[in-house]
C-alpha cells in the first residue's frame, strides 16, 4: 500500500534551467496539493489540484510556477527558468474526496529538494 | 487570514523526560482542525495528532497529548517519556473546516532535540 511518491528526491539546476517535480498520490486519492517550505521556513501552500482541474492556485507564485494533474499519470510542478530563490523542498500531499465540512486528512510525500546553482 | 506561531525555535529534552510545545494561532473562524506534524531528518511529514475545534476534550495519542484552550487561541503538545527518535522538527498547523479546508497553514516549526 504505497503511500505518496515525490520524485526525484533531490534536484539540482543552474540558473535559468527548468525543473519538474513529479507526485504520485495514494491509491484512491483524487486530490492534490503542493507545498513549499522554504529554509527555516514551515510548509506554505501552493496550489490545490483534481484531475484535470486546477481548484485553488492562491499560493503559486504568478509567473514561471504552473501545476498539473493529469487524467493519466502524476501530477507535475514545473518551475521556468529557475533563480536561487526557488531552492527549497517541495512537498506534494494527497487526499480523498474533498467534503465540504469536516476535515480532508492530507497525507504528505517524502518531498523534493531542489537546489539551484 | 489565519496565522500559526510557534515561539519556540529550539528546544531540548533529556531521554524519558516530558517537554512541551507551544503553538498559538490567530482566526476569526469558530470551526477548525489543528494539528501537529513531525518532521525528523528525512525530511518526511508525518501527522502526530490532530484536535477538531468543536471538541473540548484534549487530543491523545500513546505519549502525545495536547493542551487545548479555544479561547486563548493556544494548541501546545506535550510528549512524555520522550525518545531519541522524537528528535525532529514540529511544525503545528491550522486548516478551516468549510469552504477551504484543504488548505493547511504551517507555522515555523520547533526543533526538538532529544539527549541520551
Amino acid at each position: 500500500n504505497a503511500g505518496v511518491m515525490q520524485n526525484p528526491r533531490h534536484l539540482v539546476r543552474r540558473r535559468g534551467q527548468e525543473a519538474r517535480l513529479r507526485c504520485s498520490p495514494m491509491k484512491g486519492h483524487s486530490h492534490v496539493y503542493w507545498y513549499r517550505q522554504l529554509p527555516e521556513e514551515g510548509l506554505k501552500f501552493m496550489v490545490y489540484l483534481q484531475k484535470e482541474n486546477i481548484i485553488d492556485e492562491s499560493g503559486m507564485p504568478k509567473e514561471r510556477f504552473s501545476a498539473e494533474f493529469p487524467k493519466e499519470g502524476p501530477s507535475i510542478l514545473r518551475i521556468q527558468q529557475v533563480v536561487r530563490g526557488d531552492s527549497a523542498a517541495y512537498f506534494c500531499a494527497s487526499s480523498r474526496i474533498v467534503s465540504r465540512e469536516g476535515i480532508n486528512e492530507q497525507f504528505f510525500g517524502p518531498g523534493t529538494r531542489l537546489t539551484v546553482l | 487570514a489565519q496565522t500559526v506561531t510557534q515561539s519556540q525555535p529550539e528546544m531540548s529534552v533529556q531521554e524519558a523526560e516530558t517537554v512541551t510545545l507551544s503553538c498559538t494561532y490567530d482566526t476569526s473562524e469558530n470551526n477548525y482542525y489543528l494539528f501537529w506534524y513531525k518532521q525528523p531528518p528525512s525530511r518526511q511529514m508525518i501527522l502526530v495528532i490532530r484536535q477538531e475545534a468543536y471538541k473540548q476534550q484534549n487530543a491523545t495519542e500513546n505519549r502525545f497529548s495536547v493542551n487545548f484552550q479555544k479561547a486563548a487561541k493556544s494548541f501546545s503538545l506535550k510528549i512524555s517519556d520522550s525518545q531519541l527518535g522524537d528528535t525532529a522538527m514540529y511544525f503545528c498547523a491550522f486548516v478551516n473546516s468549510g469552504g477551504s479546508n484543504y488548505k493547511l497553514t504551517f507555522g515555523k516549526g520547533t526543533l526538538l532535540t532529544v539527549n541520551p
